[in-house]
């Protein structure tokens, strides 16, 4: 079967560094995905890990360890518009389908 | 660009009436096409992927029932609603390659009363 777990909520100060991880356990693996939704919005698509190690996208960046089963999303330079639901997927088999875990909410605090 | 659209934005129906949600995707062809349900803090779970006209594979076993009659359309219906059908209804498309993202449309909230 296919389980995800991330932390449910966190909490961080406006300029500081948060790095929010995610297990997974799946078979057909296809890569790894990232996307923030704020709240009552649709997600929207972050970063994408397929090999192993770091991704950098700006102030975002996210790593792979495929051996563990394992990935982070390290954000920097914490806005205050970077309050929202950070949702890790997996690609599993074919056709692009996502399995995705529950989701982090985060919230950025003055 | 490719653009996604969704309606209706939010919905309400009572116990036993029909359901039709409709999506379709502009600037791109034969996408890869899908409907996903968010119910409250819980995470996204697949319903229904098309890879193409006429082809539904569904994820699970369900009240719902989905439709693509064009390349660029997709339709979730449901002929009786019931009270856990209500959720966020989100319809996202993907290039059809493998490993290229997920874009959504704004959703749909629909409550059932």
């Amino acid at each position: 079967g296919q389980n995800i777990d991330q932390p449910t909520e966190m909490t961080a100060t406006e300029g500081a560094i948060v790095q929010i991880n995610c297990t997974y356990q799946t078979s057909g693996f296809n890569g790894l995905f990232w996307y923030q939704q704020h709240a009552g919005e649709a997600p929207t698509f972050l970063s994408y890990n397929v090999l192993d190690g770091l991704e950098e996208k700006g102030r975002f960046s996210s790593f792979l360890s495929r051996s563990k089963g394992y990935s982070y999303l390290l954000l920097k330079e914490l806005q205050m518009k970077d309050s929202a639901s950070y949702l890790c997927a997996v690609g599993r088999g074919g056709y692009n389908k996502l399995i995705f875990g529950a989701g982090t909410r985060l919230a950025v605090h003055p | 660009s490719q653009t996604i659209h969704q309606w209706p934005a939010t919905l309400v129906q009572p116990v036993g009436s029909p359901l039709s949600l409709e999506c379709t995707v502009e600037g791109t062809s034969n996408p890869n096409l899908y409907w996903y349900r968010q119910a409250a803090g819980r995470g996204l779970q697949l319903l229904f992927y098309s890879v193409g006209i006429g082809q539904i594979s569904s994820e699970v076993p369900q009240n719902l029932s989905a439709s693509r009659p064009q390349d660029r359309q997709f339709i979730l219906s449901s002929k009786k609603l019931l009270l856990s059908d209500s959720g966020f209804y989100l319809c996202a498309w993907s290039q059809g390659q493998d490993n290229s993202p997920l874009h959504f449309g704004n959703g749909t909230r629909l409550t059932v009363t």
